[in-house]
C-alpha cells in the first residue's frame, strides 16, 4: 500500500511569507508526527497528533508555528513570517497506534524548505 | 530536554568490515530504535529494542539494549555498499510519547 506522503517535496520561498507543509499518513495510522531536520543534524521532534488532537506540541520553535490534522488522516504545518533559520528538511511520520510502548513510525520522504 | 550522544559521527571503512556505533543518554529510555536514512529520504526503522538487555538481528545487522537503559549499540558485519547512509539511533519515552533522535553517524563504504 502507499507509505507516507508529504508535499510539496521542495520549497523556496522569501523570508517574511507564510509556508504550509502536507503530510499524508498511511491510512488508518491514528499517530502522526512531524519533525525537523537540519543539514547533518538528527530529529528534532515538533509535534504529535493523536486522532485529530495535538497531546503534545511542546516541540515547536516558536508561535510561528502550528500544524492542524482534520479527519484524522491529513495533517498541515503552517509557517508563518519564515526566517532564514526555519531551512531545514520537515520529515512527517506515522504509526498505527499510540501505545504504552513506542509503536513503529513510517517516515514520508520529507519537504525540504529554504527560506531565501 | 533530553540528549542522545551518537558516535562515531562519521566512519570510512572497506567492504566487507565490521561497522559499530552507539548511543548514549543522561535518561533511562523505554526503547530503542535505530534508522537509516538514504539522502532524499525519510528513516526507515532498521531495529527496535524494547527490553534492558535485549540483543536483536536482523540480517546482517545487530542491536542491544544497554542494561542501564541509558545506552544502545549496533553492529554492521561484513558491510557492503548498499549500507552507505546516515543511521540514527532513537529513544523512546512511553510517559511523554516522544521520539528523541541522535546526530547520526554517517557511513561510507569503500568498494
Amino acid at each position: 500500500g502507499a507509505g507516507v506522503s508529504q508535499s510539496p517535496s521542495n520549497k523556496v520561498t522569501e523570508k517574511g511569507k507564510d509556508v504550509e507543509l502536507r503530510c499524508d499518513p498511511i491510512s488508518g495510522h491514528t499517530a502522526l508526527y512531524w519533525y525537523r531536520q537540519s543539514l547533518g543534524q538528527g530529529l528534532e521532534f515538533l509535534i504529535y497528533f493523536q486522532g485529530n488532537s495535538a497531546p503534545d506540541k511542546s516541540g515547536l520553535p516558536s508561535d510561528r508555528f502550528s500544524a492542524e490534522r482534520t479527519g484524522g488522516s491529513v495533517s498541515t504545518l503552517t509557517i508563518q513570517r519564515t526566517q532564514q533559520e526555519d531551512s531545514a528538511v520537515y520529515l512527517c511520520a506515522s504509526s498505527l497506534k499510540r501505545t504504552r510502548g513506542a509503536d513503529t513510525q513510517y517516515f514520508g520522504p520529507g519537504t525540504r524548505l529554504t527560506v531565501l | 530536554g533530553q540528549q542522545l550522544n551518537q558516535s562515531p559521527q562519521s566512519m570510512f571503512i572497506q567492504e566487507g568490515e565490521d561497522v559499530s556505533m552507539n548511543c548514549t543518554s543522561s535518561s533511562i529510555f523505554n526503547t530503542w530504535l535505530w534508522y537509516k536514512q538514504d539522502p532524499g529520504e525519510g528513516p526507515v526503522l532498521l531495529i527496535a529494542l524494547y527490553k534492558a538487555g535485549e540483543l536483536t538481528s536482523n540480517g546482517r545487522l545487530t542491536a542491544q539494549f544497554g542494561i542501564t537503559r541509558k545506552d544502545s549499540f549496533l553492529n554492521i558485519s561484513a558491510s557492503i555498499p548498499s549500507d552507505v547512509g546516515i543511521y540514527f539511533c532513537a529513544g523512546h519515552l512511553y510517559n511523554f510519547n516522544k521520539f528523541y533522535f541522535g546526530s547520526g553517524t554517517k557511513l561510507n563504504v569503500k568498494p
